[in-house]
């Protein structure tokens, strides 16, 4: 099961920012925070991960709070193509033969951009 | 840069046949995964291999699946015979590592 909850769905403005919440409020010390999007029809992308602190690339920020029972995810300027399914996945230090670093997808949050 | 590669992308298909699906992984990753989505289960793991090695298939619904990898650069996964419960989105994964996974852009089978 998903260890993480997310709203079901989101509207954005586009050009504007969109913040996307995940709780994740039984994470343990060594396991990380993941991002990936799913574009209708196409397979799951890589966005970001983070442990702890906050990390940024060419496609958005990842802000996890220190408790570490939550995080936000950050399109600093959504675009209609930013239009996809949103999933945040807790995943643990991968054991060779275990399935803590497995990627366990729920069901995520559909983020409609609108012009 | 060439992504994971997945054929065909689109099969349709008779219960009770044989399907083959096809993954080329990227070029140089040591893992390669094998997911189902479907609507009521959502994005599920079938199975990984680890340097052509199968590592977990726990996630295998039934002995009607296998996969294989007979080499770093391919990977099969084979349902024999099909049923229309298996119509989904297959989609085979890569990673060097712990790295991220990159996914190809699945095959949707339809079984009839």
């Amino acid at each position: 099961d998903a260890k993480t909850t997310q709203p079901t769905s989101m509207d954005c403005a586009e050009g504007r920012a969109a913040n996307l919440p995940c709780n994740h409020s039984t994470i343990s010390g060594n396991e990380y925070v993941y991002w990936y999007r799913q574009i209708h029809s196409q397979g799951p992308q890589y966005i970001i991960h983070g442990l702890k602190n906050n990390e940024t690339n060419e496609m958005a920020s990842l802000i996890i709070t220190e408790d570490r029972k939550s995080s936000t995810l950050i399109l600093p300027h959504a675009t209609l193509r930013d239009t996809a399914v949103y999933y945040c996945i807790v995943r643990g230090t991968w054991n060779y033969g275990g399935s803590q670093g497995n990627l366990i997808f729920g069901k995520g949050t559909k983020l409609s951009v609108k012009p | 840069d060439a992504g994971v590669i997945q054929s065909p992308r689109h099969e349709v298909t008779e219960m009770g046949q044989e399907v083959t699906l096809r993954c080329k992984p990227i070029s140089g990753h040591d893992y390669l995964f094998w997911y189902r989505q479907t609507m009521m289960r959502g994005l599920e793991l079938l199975i990984y291999f680890n340097n052509n090695v199968p590592i977990d298939d726990s996630g295998m619904p039934e002995d009607r699946f296998s996969a294989k990898m007979p080499n770093a650069s391919f990977s099969t996964l084979k349902i024999q015979p099909s049923e229309p419960r298996d119509s989904a989105v297959y989609f085979c994964a890569s990673s060097l590592g712990f790295q991220p996974q990159h996914f190809g852009d699945g095959t949707r089978l339809s079984i009839l």
